[in-house]
């Protein structure tokens, strides 16, 4: 149990265009989920916190017009980078809450992206 | 905010010896604190956790230290084979359904 997946698994896009990501958890509802990029050979650093049904929380630095984040149900948020740069080119990474009071969180298997 | 420092950066031992890697955060509203092994290109993977209101926790050859006074919580491999190779990242959260703030990451090479 606890699968969370995300599609694409790899993308390639040209500066200029934008690139959406799906996050599902595929058998428990999250009420939260979260999305972290990591750069080549550095940690995860957290961007943004999703709550079904509410708006994105961003962390400071991270633009919410560029990265726009959409939790429309217990099962999928997407993360939508507009206007795509190379130096947007990273692994971004989702981890959903299935709201049991545990603390564990359960990580996708991560977006390479890539922009040319 | 939380901000969690980990130490080394880079960690070689032979095939057998063990390992341990250093964390302490900031916030001691924090109580969890999760261990995660990565492989490159692949998701982090759970190796072990602990709670603030125990001190330590084994599973086999893997092991967690707390110390809440001091801010600082360890992982400890014994015995390490070859296959532990991999970047060793820990974190920490203060309540359920909140994020995790991850430390800097541990590479660690097992030799044979």
């Amino acid at each position: 149990g606890a699968v969370v997946s995300q599609h694409p698994s790899r993308v390639i896009c040209k500066s200029g265009t934008s690139v959406k990501i799906e996050c599902r958890s595929l058998d428990f509802q999250a009420t939260t989920m979260f999305w972290y990029r990591q750069f080549p050979k550095q940690s995860l650093m957290l961007m943004a916190t999703s709550n079904e049904g509410s708006k994105a929380t961003y962390e400071q630095g991270v633009e919410k017009d560029k990265f726009l984040i959409n939790h429309a149900s217990l099962t999928l948020s997407t993360l939508t980078v507009t206007s795509a740069h190379p130096e947007d080119s990273s692994f971004y990474i989702c981890s959903a809450d299935p709201g049991t009071g545990s603390y564990e969180q359960y990580f996708g298997p991560g977006t390479r992206l890539t922009v040319t | 905010g939380e901000n969690v420092e980990q130490h080394p950066s880079t960690l070689s031992v032979q095939e057998g010896d063990s390992a341990v890697i250093k964390c302490t955060y900031s916030d001691s509203a924090s109580n969890y604190f999760p261990w995660y092994k990565q492989e490159l290109g692949k998701r982090p993977q759970l190796i072990i956790d602990i709670r603030s209101n125990v001190g330590e926790k084994k599973d086999q050859r893997i092991a967690v230290t707390l110390n809440k006074t001091a801010k600082h919580f360890s992982l400890h491999i014994t015995e390490t084979q070859p296959e532990d190779s991999a970047v060793y990242f820990c974190a920490a959260s203060t309540l359920a359904g909140t994020a995790l703030i991850f430390g800097k990451g541990t590479t660690l090479s097992v030799s044979s």
